[in-house]
């Protein structure tokens, strides 16, 4: 079964900085793999989402996102973070079984972003 | 996201009792997917169902609970008799193009809270 972890639980990084949340997935075959962003009280928002060709992938707010194979991570971008960026991250890897797609999630990532 | 209407987005309800959710994925569309996100968790698949049909429902508790999606109206998630780990947020998706794609669309969730 496909399984998705989000090493970090907590970060915090002040505006201006550069970002990285890291994602790891295990998966038997290619995955599709996205990343939502999750404000508080709020739904799901994808930010990108990788399904095949060009390993780097740009998404909507300036993020980007690379899947490297070889170590099974997709990991988030961003080169200037802004304080409206704080929220929960998460990583999904998605599997589409012809009948079904269904994304298994990462337990997520907050981001504080300090002024 | 406005094109997945979820309501009600706040419930309470005490143990024992019933709670009723409900989605109406975007005009048109007759795929559903419900999901949960436990309090400090990622979001869990739970079923997928197609206008009248449950296609898979590999991720909803064996008891109490259960879903639909008639004819007409909205896809119902019922809970019966309520217990406080039933405590979380109910996200209904739909694929924007109708089908089984992996690009998932998400309301803004339902948030049962069980006294």
């Amino acid at each position: 079964a496909q399984s998705v972890t989000q090493p970090d639980i907590h970060i915090t990084v002040s505006e201006g900085a550069s970002l990285e949340l890291r994602c790891n997935y295990s998966y038997g075959a290619t995955p599709y793999l996205f990343w939502y962003v999750q404000s508080p009280g709020q739904g799901l928002q994808l930010l990108l989402k990788y399904f095949s060709g060009d390993t780097l992938v740009q998404g909507i707010k300036g993020f980007e996102a690379e899947f490297k194979r070889s170590q099974s991570s997709f990991n988030l971008r961003k080169p200037s973070v802004h304080w409206s960026d704080a929220a929960e991250y998460f990583c999904a890897v998605g599997i589409n079984t012809g009948t079904a797609s269904k994304l298994t999630f990462g337990t997520g990532t907050r981001l504080q972003v300090t002024l | 996201n406005a094109g997945v209407m979820q309501n009600p987005r706040h419930l309470v309800r005490r143990r024992g009792q019933e709670a009723r959710l409900r989605c109406s994925p975007m005009k048109g569309h007759s795929h559903v997917y419900w999901y949960r996100q436990l309090p400090e968790e990622g979001l869990k698949f739970m079923v997928y169902l197609q206008k009248e049909n449950i296609i898979d429902e590999s991720g909803m508790p064996k008891e109490r609970f259960s879903a639909e999606f008639p004819k007409e109206g909205p896809s119902i998630l019922r809970i019966q008799q309520v217990v406080r780990g039933d405590s979380a947020a109910y996200f209904c998706a739909s694929p924007p193009g109708g089908s089984g794609a992996n690009v998932l669309t998400f309301g803004a969730g339902s948030r049962l809270t069980v006294l």
